[in-house]
């Protein structure tokens, strides 16, 4: 495979549930991003990690919790979520973070739905 | 916060005519980006700028770094089908920032 892979496709939760998004990239790149995508909105970035570690966290609520096992993989772990965070999850990866912003390759998203 | 802001939001158009679309803003950027969405995926790059006043194609497809280094404009003509989808404008500023526009949706009237 090749870019950057986003699962699953589409996600229907509770509000009571646990659940986790996983991306990956076959870029060889080392940032790794998430952002929240809602209609008409801009894309707001919620974390980033470089080299594995996290070096961004937008005030975002406790209830989305990153993990960046390696520099190819993260995750997005969601629990008691509301229906305000329904929308499209976007990965995305860039060699460097703060640097190359024409790099960022995004995954095609995770379509989330709370219920 | 720094606030990109981009317009029209969106577009109902006969396939072969021009758009243009534009972000303007009250911050000065170093880099402005123009990415296509289309339905189900993500972003993807189209055009990227890095100098006050640099015209720049990619097919159809010109974009311009704005000469005060707050704005930029997006023409794409003789659209076809194709070109349907979510424009966005990107800036990122001197400590790397990446500001987002809300979009500029195109929709091609057959």
């Amino acid at each position: 495979e090749t870019g950057v892979t986003q699962t699953p496709r589409h996600l229907v939760m509770g509000m009571t549930n646990k659940k986790s998004l996983k991306c990956e990239q076959h870029l060889g790149h080392n940032a790794m991003y998430w952002y929240k995508q809602s209609a008409k909105k801009p894309l707001e970035l919620m974390f980033v990690y470089n080299f594995k570690e996290q070096t961004e966290n937008n005030s975002v609520p406790s209830r989305f919790s990153p993990e960046c096992p390696n520099s190819s993989h993260l995750f997005l772990h969601l629990h008691t979520l509301q229906p305000e965070d329904s929308a499209l999850y976007l990965c995305a990866s860039s060699q460097e973070a703060k640097k190359n912003a024409y790099g960022y390759t995004f995954g095609s998203g995770t379509r989330l739905t709370v219920v | 916060g720094q606030q990109l802001n981009q317009s029209p939001q969106s577009m109902f158009i006969q396939e072969g005519e021009d758009v243009s679309m534009n972000c303007t803003s009250s911050s000065i950027f170093n880099t402005w980006l123009w990415y296509k969405q289309e339905p189900g995926e993500g972003p993807v790059l189209l055009i990227a700028l890095y100098k006050a006043g640099e015209l720049t194609s990619n097919g159809r497809l010109t974009a311009q770094f704005g000469i005060t280094r707050k704005d930029s404009f997006l023409n794409i003509s003789a659209s076809i089908p194709s070109d349907v989808g979510i424009y966005f404008c990107a800036g990122q500023d001197s400590n790397y920032q990446l500001i987002w526009g809300a979009g500029t949706k195109l929709i091609i009237k057959p």
